[in-house]
Formats: structure tokens, sequence, C-alpha cells
């Protein structure tokens, strides 16, 4: 069982540039996250999806984009990279959402953009 | 807005004290609250969940508690060794499946 992996583990980017970042998950999950940690504030949820095929808005959404056509992964999609996009990104996953369901989070995606 | 503040910031404490690190959230409508240990680099690992509807959880050396009508959790770390250095996360689920995550503890314990 690897539990949540994601790739690439790091990244560097001129501003413009696109990448997607993925996340997978083995413990068929329906629940998946994407999150961004940043010194001093904390982890923010960015998109989240409740099941293959959907996908809803975060705290701080704006300038990316997710898609969840299998069960078992979460893409990461960032159309036109900003300086303010550097961060390290980090998805979960859980069961459901109940008061019993933990978040399993993966290793994390560390991205510069310059 | 659900804001969690964790206190303090940074802690330094001798191998082998008993300690406590606080969280604190500002809405007191949570399903659960879950503690998390972060090492230089890596990623989240989940160290006890509370339900909204449970007063404390026990896991080994470390124990957590809940009031939610204070708007308080505490960790309480048994036994400290130099091994539990890392930060601590402690994130408060609400509705709309989304964790509301405090700014973090970072512990060193030294031997």
């Amino acid at each position: 069982n690897a539990g949540v992996t994601q790739t690439p583990k790091f990244r560097v980017l001129k501003t413009g540039q696109s990448m997607t970042l993925l996340c997978a998950q083995d413990m068929n999950h329906e629940y998946m996250y994407w999150y961004r940690q940043d010194p001093g504030m904390g982890l923010r949820l960015i998109h989240y999806s409740v099941g293959e095929g959907t996908t809803a808005k975060g705290e701080v959404p704006d300038g990316y984009n997710v898609s969840r056509l299998k069960k078992q992964n979460f893409l990461l999609g960032l159309e036109s990279a900003a300086p303010s996009q550097t961060s390290v990104y980090f998805c979960a996953s859980s069961y459901g959402t109940g008061g019993k369901n933990e978040q399993f989070f993966g290793p994390g995606t560390r991205l510069t953009v310059l | 807005k659900q804001e969690v503040t964790q206190i303090p910031a940074a802690l330094s404490v001798p191998e082998g004290e008993n300690l406590v690190l606080n969280c604190s959230f500002t809405d007191s409508a949570i399903y659960n609250l879950q503690w998390f240990r972060q090492d230089p680099g890596k990623g989240l690992t989940s160290l006890l969940l509370i339900q909204s509807s449970q007063r404390e959880q026990t896991s080994g050396r470390l124990n957590a508690s809940l009031d939610k009508s204070s708007g308080r959790s505490t960790l309480y770390i048994a036994a400290s060794q130099p091994g539990d250095s890392a930060t601590y996360l402690c994130a408060v689920r609400r509705a709309g499946n989304m964790l509301t995550f405090g700014g973090g503890t970072r512990l060193m314990v030294k031997p």
C-alpha cells in the first residue's frame, strides 16, 4: 500500500509557464484534496473532490484548476504560473467526511516560480 | 470564519519532560479535530482524531483532549524523546469538507 503519492517532488517554473501536479491514492478513497503550505500561513485548501468526475473550490482556488477523471487520481493544474504560487503543495484523501474520517497526506511537491 | 491558533509557535525542552501543546479555534461548530506531525521536508502524518462528541483520544505517549464549548484542544506528550522533534499541527473539520489548520508548533527535544 503506497497510500498517497505525488509527482513531481520538486519543480522550478518560470512565470507564465504551465504545469500539472499529479496525486494518486490506492486506498479507494472517495474524497481528495489539494492544499498549499506557506510559511506563517499554515495549510490552505485549494480545491477538493467528493468523487470521480466532481470538483469544488476551496479557500484559495484562484489560478488553479483540477480534474478527477479517475477515482484514484486528482490533478492540479497551473495554467500560467506566478511567483505568488511558489509554495509546497500537498494532496490528501479520505474515505468520507463523517466525524471518524481522517485525511491522509502525500509527501508534498515543492514548487518554485521564478 | 473559522480561525485556528496554536501556542506556542516553538518549544524547546530537555528529553524526558512531559509537555502540552495548545490549539484554539473560534467556531465551535466542528465535526472533528485532528492532530498531525510534520517532519522537515515531509508530508503530514495523522496522530490523533477526536470526533466532536468525544473528550479525548490516546495513542501511546500521546493524549489529545477536546473542549468544544471553549474552543480548545491540547496535545499532551509524555516522557518526550529526541525523536518527537517535529512540527505539530492541529486542524478542525467544519462543514463543506474543509480542514482549517493552525500555524503549528515547532518542537525540539534535546538529548
